[in-house]
């Protein structure tokens, strides 16, 4: 058990392009969630999965963004048309059926131009 | 969901014990006390969790009073390592979703 991934690490994009980014749970974790962190704050809620279903989505995930678990298995955060204010450090975490600890990954840091 | 409130920094030296006490007044019937600590660039990492009186692991303990209103993670013997945000959270609703504040930074001197 690797823990929980996350690829890229770092991401510097043009305002306006797509990003997508990547997260892969330990292995028998069905549930998988998204958090955005800006500098000096605690991690927001972004969305969560309990295998491929998307359970809840917060009011901060605004139709540029999108989530996927097709699988149940690795997740996709897709930011479309991205945004100055979209710049912060992207979190992805997960947890097994029957613990309520969440396991988070190192990031993905995006920095938008 | 709680809201908790917890101290925006702390100060200490290597060797000392450190208590950050944390304050959930309206904390629900199956709420759970749960403490993350997080270093630069890096995703939280789970501490410890409790319910009421007292938990210890190998980390920290934690101490819930009676009444649940508030609680406080106790670290032995900081090092510069433990320099770090340490966040409290009550986080059972239905889809445990983890609601974070600002946390509390915790510097330790040498």
């Amino acid at each position: 058990d690797t823990g929980v991934s996350q690829n890229p690490r770092h991401k510097i994009t043009k305002r306006g392009q797509n990003v997508t980014f990547r997260c892969d749970p330990i292995s028998e974790h069905n549930r998988l969630y998204w958090y955005r962190q800006t500098l000096g704050q605690g991690p927001e809620f972004l969305t969560y999965f309990q295998n491929e279903a998307q359970l809840e989505k917060s009011r901060l995930l605004s139709d540029r963004f999108s989530a996927e678990r097709p699988k149940g298995s690795f997740s996709t955060l897709e930011i479309q048309r991205t945004e100055q204010g979209d710049s912060a450090m992207y979190l992805c975490a997960s947890s097994s059926p029957i613990a309520y600890e969440q396991y988070f990954g190192p990031g993905t840091r995006l920095t938008v131009t | 969901l709680a809201k908790t409130t917890q101290p925006i920094s702390m100060d200490s030296y290597e060797g000392q014990e450190v208590n950050i006490t944390c304050s959930h007044n309206n904390i629900a019937t199956n709420d759970y006390i749960t403490w993350y600590q997080q270093f630069p660039s890096q995703g939280p990492r789970f501490i410890i969790q409790g319910y009421k009186t007292k938990v210890t692991n190998e980390v920290a303990s934690l101490f819930i009073p009676a009444d649940r209103k508030s609680s406080t993670l106790s670290l032995p013997r900081v090092s510069l390592s433990d320099t770090a945000v340490y966040y409290c959270l009550a986080p059972m609703d239905s889809s445990y979703k983890l609601i974070f504040g600002s946390g509390t930074r915790l510097l330790v001197r040498p």
